[in-house]
């Protein structure tokens, strides 16, 4: 099936400083990539959709100031996490949608976990 | 608004043990159905998925079939294994405007030998 993989698995920063996490469609290329964010024995709650070379949508609620969602080419999507806060600690994933025509599948990262201490 | 409503956690079974894990949904349109799991410290894994009515998924011994009419996607596995320790999340995807998969809450899973 198709990889997407995220980068770093886990990092932990200072507050105040920014964190960039990386997500790639490694086989394929992705339109649409969506970033989530779990928190402890939760669901999965949708932060932003971006689509590829466009800005992205983020979902009521989400600091577009805060997370910066970066859709620069068909394979690589970046979520900066600016003046990290505890509160802020969380596991992010992302998920990434084939251009194909009618595809509606999607694939996960392994995700990152944040830690800001 | 689109929603999924799964059984609350934890589930605790013996090894052998039947399980259902009961998942509805409320959506406009006609979604597509998943079930991922996640293994502990790890991402989300496919687990199986429908995409019509009455589609029935089927993977590693779990099963889980599309019902319209009672807008349900309970999950069922006839013998678990301590290796199915997990959290199983119940999803939906909608197939037009940005094809957003909406989770439900996670169900845990803990399978004692």
């Amino acid at each position: 099936g198709a990889v997407v993989s995220q980068h770093p698995s886990w990092v932990i920063c200072k507050s105040g400083t920014s964190v960039k996490i990386e997500c790639r469609s490694l086989d394929f290329q992705a339109t649409t990539m969506f970033w989530y964010r779990q928190f402890p024995k939760q669901s999965l709650m949708l932060m932003a959709t971006s689509n590829e070379g466009s800005k992205a949508t983020y979902e009521q609620g989400v600091e577009k100031d805060k997370f910066l969602i970066n859709h620069a080419s068909l394979t690589l999507s970046t979520l900066t996490v600016t003046s990290a806060h505890p509160e802020d600690s969380s596991f992010y994933i992302c998920s990434a949608r084939p251009g194909v025509a009618g595809s509606t599948e999607a694939f996960f990262g392994q995700g990152t976990r944040l830690t800001v201490v | 608004g689109d929603s999924v409503t799964q059984m609350e956690g934890p589930v605790t079974l013996s090894e052998e043990a039947c399980l259902t894990i009961n998942c509805t949904y409320t959506a406009t349109g006609y979604p597509s159905l998943f079930w991922y799991v996640q293994y502990p410290g790890e991402g989300l894994q496919l687990l199986l998925k429908a995409t019509k009515a009455d589609d029935k998924g089927s993977n590693k011994g779990f099963e889980a079939t599309y019902r319209k009419e009672t807008t349900s996607f309970h999950l069922e596995k006839g013998s678990v294994q301590v290796s199915d320790s997990a959290v199983y999340f119940c999803a939906l995807r909608l197939n037009t405007g940005g094809f957003k998969t909406i989770f439900g809450a996670g169900t845990r899973l803990f399978v004692k030998a």
